[in-house]
């Protein structure tokens, strides 16, 4: 079965803080996606990637094809970054699988 | 703004009855997708279209369809609508069927 796992499902962290949110999937994909859900809903892709690493301003999206792995990094945290943090593969086909989620808040 | 739109932004109906959501793709992309995020389901593919055609289908239930018109725009059709139902409905889009996906605002959905 094709399955996405994220985690932790909860994190609070004070503002500053370098924040990592890890996905790991079940079988061999195409690309991996990373979406971010604002409070009010709202979905943002921030990153797609097949290998590799990607970097956007204080975000930084790893993937270890091998290990079937994939981590989103956030450095010098702030509390504008609190939201939901969604990972999605795409098994082969064009469909895209979600994990749960990771929601994050940082206190300032 | 990711370029794409959805209307209505909120909808509340009765159950039973019918609605249909609407989403307009940023300029250029041929591929639309529909998904649904219910509370206990977390996110869910529901169907694809690419330049007018279906091109995959994901859980989308038989009183749900779907279409897309000549002009690209989509519409996802929701009928006997129960209260699980209820839930964001979003549509995204993108160039083709393995690119970046755009997400639009969603639609609100509240089966009364």
């Amino acid at each position: 079965k094709n399955e996405v796992e994220q985690s932790p499902q909860n994190l609070t962290a004070q503002e500053g803080e370098f924040i990592t949110i890890n996905c790991s999937y079940s079988v061999g994909i195409s690309a991996l996606h990373w979406l971010q859900q604002h409070p009010g809903g709202g979905i943002v892709s921030l990153f797609m990637l097949s290998s590799g690493k990607k970097k956007h301003g204080r975000l930084i999206a790893t993937i270890n094809i091998q290990e079937k792995h994939s981590s989103l990094h956030i450095t010098a945290s702030h509390p504008r970054d609190s939201a939901v943090y969604i990972c999605a593969v795409r098994f082969g086909n064009e469909k895209l699988t979600f994990g749960t989620g990771t929601r994050l808040t940082i206190i300032p | 703004d990711s370029g794409v739109t959805q209307t209505p932004k909120h909808l509340i109906t009765a159950t039973g009855q019918r609605v249909t959501l609407r989403c307009s793709p940023r300029s250029g992309d041929l591929s639309v997708y529909w998904y649904q995020q219910s509370l206990d389901q977390g996110l869910q593919f529901l169907i694809q279209y690419y330049n007018g055609e279906e091109r995959a289908k994901g859980n989308i239930l038989e009183r749900f369809s779907a279409q897309q018109f000549p002009d690209l725009h989509s519409e996802l059709n929701l009928s006997s609508l129960e209260l699980g139902d209820s839930a964001l409905y979003f549509c995204a889009s993108s160039v083709g069927g393995m690119n970046e996906q755009y997400f639009g605002p969603g639609t609100r959905l509240t089966v009364t």
